[in-house]
């Protein structure tokens, strides 16, 4: 079975300062993995994907992340907070076989500080 | 404009009442799925569907049933509320090819009391 696992239910920055959003699967296949941002009372919104071509991911909103199957990470960064990236975050994997059904992990609040 | 609707937004149920949460996509995707959000639990995957007339379990379907007469639309039914099923639901879809990259509708909030 496939799961994931963010570290860190809550993440604080400053404006200006690094994301570091993490993020741990564990899949008996090569997976398919996503981030996905939700504003408050919002839907999740695709930020990137991978899907076994390129394992440096650039996103919207100046996100990427870096697939490592050596770590089973695919943790999420952005050089230079804004107060605009104030979110939750959920990292998610499928099963390319499996009718793209995707597990989530439990969400990283992000809050930015001016 | 194109998407996933869902209606109602909010919604109040006593125990034992039922109801239907609406989903309706206009992008002819084939697979559509229904979440449920907790706090601190992520988003748990309750029923899904690769198409019109099959649909299948997902890992926390207890308590909920749904259908699949058309491409468009995927209702999700409570048929005994419960407070337990107090949640945030969301429905979403995918084309076949679509790799993950679901389309989400904005969410029914439901509070059973």
């Amino acid at each position: 079975a496939q799961s994931v696992t963010q570290l860190g239910s809550h993440v604080s920055v400053s404006e200006g300062a690094l994301v570091l959003l993490r993020c741990n699967y564990s899949s008996s296949v090569p997976p398919y993995l996503f981030w996905y941002v939700q504003y408050p009372n919002q839907g999740l919104q695709l930020l990137l994907k991978y899907t076994s071509a390129a394992t440096l991911v650039k996103g919207i909103n100046g996100f990427e992340a870096e697939f490592k199957k050596s770590e089973t990470s695919f943790h999420l960064t952005k050089p230079s907070a804004h107060m605009s990236d104030a979110a939750e975050y959920f990292c998610a994997v499928s099963d390319p076989q499996g009718a793209q059904k995707l597990v989530f992990g439990q969400g990283t609040r992000l809050t930015i500080n001016p | 404009n194109a998407g996933v609707t869902q209606t109602p937004k909010f919604r109040i149920l006593k125990i034992g009442q039922s109801m239907t949460l609406q989903c309706t996509q206009d992008m002819n995707h084939n697979y559509m799925y229904w979440y449920r959000q907790d706090p601190g639990m992520g988003l748990k995957l309750i029923y899904y569907s690769v198409g019109a007339g099959i649909t299948d379990k997902g890992e926390v379907p207890n308590g909920y049933n749904v259908s699949r007469s058309t491409t468009e639309d995927f209702p999700l039914r409570l048929e005994l509320a419960a407070p337990s099923q107090t949640s945030v639901y969301f429905c979403a879809s995918t084309p076949v090819e679509g790799l993950g990259g679901y389309t989400f509708g904005s969410g029914t909030r439901l509070t059973v009391v």
